[in-house]
């Protein structure tokens, strides 16, 4: 079946400049993350959505990042005001339902965003 | 702290079992140990998790001590595909998981 989607694969910017990030979860999947992974590093929480419950948006690193989720599916991550130290590969994964972050989560490819 | 211990990096040669350690001497009662692995130029992918007892799938065996300060993920038959940068995760009951740098696993022809 059709697993985790993203779009678009890589992005490249201007500093300064505004970026969405699009992820696709697998269908039926209530529970949606994103997390960022910088080169050489591990993952980085960024944000999680549970259904119509608030979002936990502990990971954020600033407020120029913000992400929303419409109809419960789809998710876009948008940095504003991109910054150099935002190049990083954007990871986002999906999990069924809720038993919140214990359960295995599918990720996607990725985005890889470059801030010149 | 939700911090695990992993060596950087291993090597294996191809066809035989590999031993992926992992500590993490302040888990509490309640933490699962979840393994992921991530393949080059690609997202990371679920590969077992456990709570107390040994754990196996078609993928791997996980073996949990006795005390729960640390585990192995074991590879029966490394092969070629394995080739990837494995995760030990420890999650501290309702928190998102925390990934460290894993350690990258090379295996050779």
């Amino acid at each position: 079946g059709a697993g985790v989607s993203q779009s678009p694969s890589n992005k490249v910017t201007e500093k300064g400049k505004d970026v969405e990030l699009r992820c696709d979860p697998i269908s039926g999947h209530t529970a949606l993350y994103w997390y960022r992974q910088s080169l050489g590093q591990g993952l980085e929480f960024l944000i999680y959505f549970q259904g119509n419950s608030a979002p936990d948006k502990s990971g954020l690193p600033s407020d120029r990042f913000s992400a929303e989720r419409t109809g419960g599916s789809v998710s876009t991550l948008t940095i504003q005001r991109t910054q150099q130290e935002d190049s990083a590969v954007y990871l986002c994964a999906s999990s069924l339902a809720g038993r919140a972050y214990q359960e295995t989560q599918y990720f996607g490819p990725g985005t890889r965003l470059l801030v010149l | 702290d939700a911090k695990t211990t992993q060596p950087n990096s291993m090597e294996s040669n191809e066809e035989e079992p590999v031993h992926l350690p992992c500590n993490h001497s302040t888990i509490s009662g309640t933490d699962y140990i979840h393994w992921y692995r991530q393949l080059p130029s690609q997202g990371p992918e679920y590969v077992i998790h456990g709570l107390t007892s040994n754990v196996n799938n078609r993928m791997a065996s996980l073996a949990i001590a006795e005390d729960r300060k640390s585990s192995t993920l074991i590879l029966h038959r490394a092969t070629l595909r394995d080739a990837a940068v494995y995760y030990c995760i420890r999650q501290l009951g309702n928190t998102p998981l925390v990934f460290g740098k894993g350690t990258r696993l090379s295996v050779i022809a």
